[in-house]
């Protein structure tokens, strides 16, 4: 099947910092792309629908200047944890809609887990 | 709104034993229906799926169908394996509108030798 890599895979910042991670589509042009948030024990949290060369969406209350995301090219789309806290630390999961294939499949990214000191 | 509630967490088993996890949804129009696998340290697979009422989803030993009746979505296996242990989500699309997947909270299933 199609793969989706994330990077990093984990991550560890101080208070204040931001950090960045990477989702990258390797076999398959997505113009759409998905970040979720998985807290302990629980399920997956959609947090933004990403849109190639447009503005992502935002679920109801995700702060889109807290979590920014870019999605500037077919295969690569980024997500910013700005001035990341305590709170943010979590697991930050990525999908990527194939256009070529059936709308409704997603291809998942093994995951980045980001603990905030 | 659009929901999925799967049966608690965590699921032990002894090998070749029977599985049942259950997932019920509901939603505002007619989903496809879907699960998700999370193997240790690995992304979500897709398992298995179905896109209408009745329709059954199978892959590696796993089925599920799709009940509009009882809106149900049950996940079984009739011998499981140790390499089967994993989490399990089931999930729902609407195929109109945005076409977001919504997740169960997940089942943590173990597998002993």
């Amino acid at each position: 099947g199609a793969v989706v890599s994330q990077h990093p895979s984990r991550v560890i910042c101080k208070s204040g910092t931001s950090v960045k991670i990477e989702c990258r589509s390797l076999d398959f042009q997505a113009t759409t792309m998905f970040w979720y948030r998985q807290f302990p024990k629980k399920s997956l949290m959609l947090m933004a629908t990403s849109n190639e060369g447009s503005k992502a969406t935002y679920e109801q209350g995700v702060e889109k200047d807290k979590f920014l995301i870019n999605h500037a090219s077919l295969t690569l789309s980024t997500l910013t944890v700005t001035s990341a806290h305590p709170e943010d630390s979590s697991f930050y999961i990525c999908s990527a809609r194939d256009p070529s294939g059936l709308q409704e499949t997603q291809y998942f990214g093994p995951g980045t887990r980001l603990l905030v000191l | 709104g659009n929901s999925v509630t799967q049966m608690e967490g965590p699921v032990t088993l002894s090998e070749e034993a029977f599985l049942t996890i259950n997932c019920t949804y509901t939603a505002t129009g007619y989903p496809s229906l879907f699960w998700y696998v999370q193997y240790p340290g690995e992304g979500l697979q897709l398992l298995l799926k179905a896109t209408k009422a009745d329709d059954k989803g199978s892959n590696k030993g796993f089925e599920a169908t799709y009940r509009k009746e009882t809106t149900s979505f049950h996940l079984e296996k009739g011998s499981v394996q140790v390499s089967d242990s994993a989490v399990y989500f089931c999930a729902l699309i609407l195929i109109q509108g945005a076409q977001k997947l919504v997740f169960g909270q997940g089942t943590r299933l173990t597998i002993n030798p």
